[in-house]
C-alpha cells in the first residue's frame, strides 16, 4: 500500500489567494483526519470524516477554511482567502476505525507558506 | 476538555544517555495513550500505544512508556539513545468516549554523537 498521499508537498502563495490541499487516504480506511502543525500550537485536529461524512469540524479555525470528502478515496482542505497566519504544515491521516487498537496513519504533509 | 502537556520542549542528549520525556493528560475516565515520532523530513509514525493491560508498554526501536493512572502520566523512556533518535516526539490521548486524538505540543530531541 502506498500509504496516505498528500499533494502538493509544498505550496507557496500570496495572501488572498485560494489554496487547495489534497489527500488520498489508505484504501479501506473509514476515517480521515486533517491536522495543522505550527511551532506555537503543535499539532491540532481541524476536522475529521467517517465514511465521507464530516463528524467534527470544531477545530476549523474560521469560515475561510472548508473541507470536503466527495468519495472514500479523496478529500480536500481549502483556504479562501489565505492569510500569512495560515502558514503551517497540514497533515492528513486515516484509520480503519477509531478503536485504540487501530493506528492513525499520517501522510507526509503539505508545507504551506502564505506571503 | 481533554488536554495533553509535554513540559520538555527541547531536549539535548549525548549518545548512550538515558531518555525520559514527560507527558501528562487531563481526563478522569478511561483513556488510550499514544506516542508518535516525527523524524526529520518524515511524517508522523506510531511509536507505541496503551489502551489496556500491562501499564508498561514497549514500542519500536527500544522505546517504552509507563502509564501511571494516579499521576495522569504516560512518560516515554529509552535507556540509551542513539543519534538516529533525533526527532520530534508527540504524546497523544484519546478519551474512551471520543474519536479524536488530542496531541501535545511535542518535544524536540537532539542527540549528539
Amino acid at each position: 500500500d502506498a500509504g496516505v498521499i498528500q499533494s502538493p508537498r509544498h505550496e507557496v502563495t500570496e495572501m488572498g489567494q485560494e489554496v487547495t490541499l489534497r489527500c488520498k487516504p489508505i484504501s479501506g480506511h473509514d476515517y480521515l483526519f486533517w491536522y495543522r502543525q505550527t511551532m506555537m500550537r503543535g499539532l491540532e485536529l481541524l476536522i475529521y470524516f467517517n465514511n465521507n461524512v464530516p463528524i467534527d469540524d470544531s477545530g476549523m479555525p474560521e469560515d475561510r477554511f472548508s473541507a470536503k470528502m466527495p468519495n472514500a478515496s479523496f478529500s480536500t482542505l481549502k483556504i479562501q482567502p489565505s492569510e500569512p497566519r495560515d502558514s503551517a504544515v497540514y497533515f492528513c491521516a486515516s484509520s480503519l476505525t477509531t478503536s485504540p487498537a487501530d493506528t492513525q496513519y499520517f501522510g507526509p504533509g503539505t508545507r504551506l507558506t502564505v506571503l | 476538555a481533554q488536554s495533553v502537556s509535554q513540559h520538555n520542549h527541547h531536549v539535548i542528549l549525548s549518545e548512550a544517555a538515558s531518555l525520559e520525556l514527560g507527558c501528562n493528560y487531563s481526563y478522569g475516565g478511561t483513556v488510550n495513550l499514544f506516542w508518535y515520532v516525527q523524524y526529520p523530513g518524515q511524517h508522523l509514525q506510531l511509536l507505541l500505544k496503551y489502551f489496556s493491560g500491562d501499564p508498561l508498554v514497549k514500542g519500536i526501536k527500544g522505546f517504552e512508556a509507563e502509564f501511571i493512572k494516579s499521576k495522569f502520566s504516560f512518560n516515554l523512556r529509552k535507556p540509551s539513545v542513539q543519534w538516529s533518535d533525533t526527532a520530534e516526539y508527540f504524546c497523544a490521548v484519546n478519551a474512551g468516549n471520543t474519536d479524536k486524538l488530542i496531541f501535545g505540543t511535542g518535544t524536540r530531541l537532539q542527540v549528539f554523537p
